[in-house]
């Protein structure tokens, strides 16, 4: 079966650094385009970017560009969202799902973030 | 950037309705439209894909028709477990891009 797996929901503080994860199962994990998608509470969805982990060519959207790093262990199967120092209007629940072409065909079943003092 | 506009935002339907959401794109395009159902307290899940293709398992009640710069969801008979949040996502150009969603309900 084709599983994505998300790391845990987190409470940072402002400021602090974050990475949350997206391990998949069932496939070749190297080649297939790998997405994240934000929803803030009560919202829609917005498309983050996608990354390749084959090569791990990356394509952000220029809202999330130098917000956050998408980045991948082919080894452990493993991509990976990242925050250096984590703001309020971070809090959000994230999904992580596969891009084959073009289309999100599994996801995972997101990583909630909190951003509070 | 391509935007995509839905409408309805919100839908209150009789069971056994047929219902059909539009997707407009501000630029045209074809066979690079997907549309998601999502409900509460789930992640999204892709009901149609390249436009019109029908992922399998997905009831055939739901289709996809369209092209260029308008799309359209339609449910042919609504049944109770299709209340959700259904939205549509490009894949023409980067950024992908979602629509801003369509609420449905049940009358």
């Amino acid at each position: 079966e084709v599983q994505l797996v998300q790391s845990g929901p987190e409470v940072k503080k402002p400021g602090e650094s974050l990475k949350i994860s997206c391990k998949g199962s069932g496939y070749s994990f190297s080649n297939y385009w790998i997405g994240w998608v934000r929803q803030m509470p009560g919202k829609g969805l917005e498309w983050m970017g996608i990354i390749y982990p084959a090569d791990s060519n990356a394509k952000y959207s220029p809202s999330f560009q130098g917000q956050v790093t998408m980045s991948v262990d082919k080894s452990m199967s493993t991509a990976y969202l990242q925050w250096s120092r984590v703001k309020a209007s971070d809090t959000a629940m994230y999904y992580c799902a596969r891009n084959p072409t073009g289309a999100f065909d599994v996801w995972g079943r997101g990583t909630m973030v909190t951003v509070s003092s | 950037a391509i935007q995509l506009t839905q409408s309805p935002s919100s839908l209150s339907a009789s069971m056994g309705d047929r219902v059909t959401i539009s997707c407009r794109a501000s630029q045209a395009f074809s066979n690079d439209l997907a549309w998601y159902q999502q409900k509460p307290g789930q992640p999204p899940k892709l009901l149609i894909y390249d436009d019109s293709s029908l992922v399998s398992g997905v009831p055939s009640r739901f289709s996809g028709s369209g092209s260029g710069t308008d799309f359209t969801l339609t449910i042919s008979s609504l049944q109770p477990e299709d209340v959700a949040t259904y939205y549509c996502q490009q894949s023409k150009n980067y950024p992908y891009s979602f629509g801003q969603g369509t609420k449905l309900e049940i009358k």
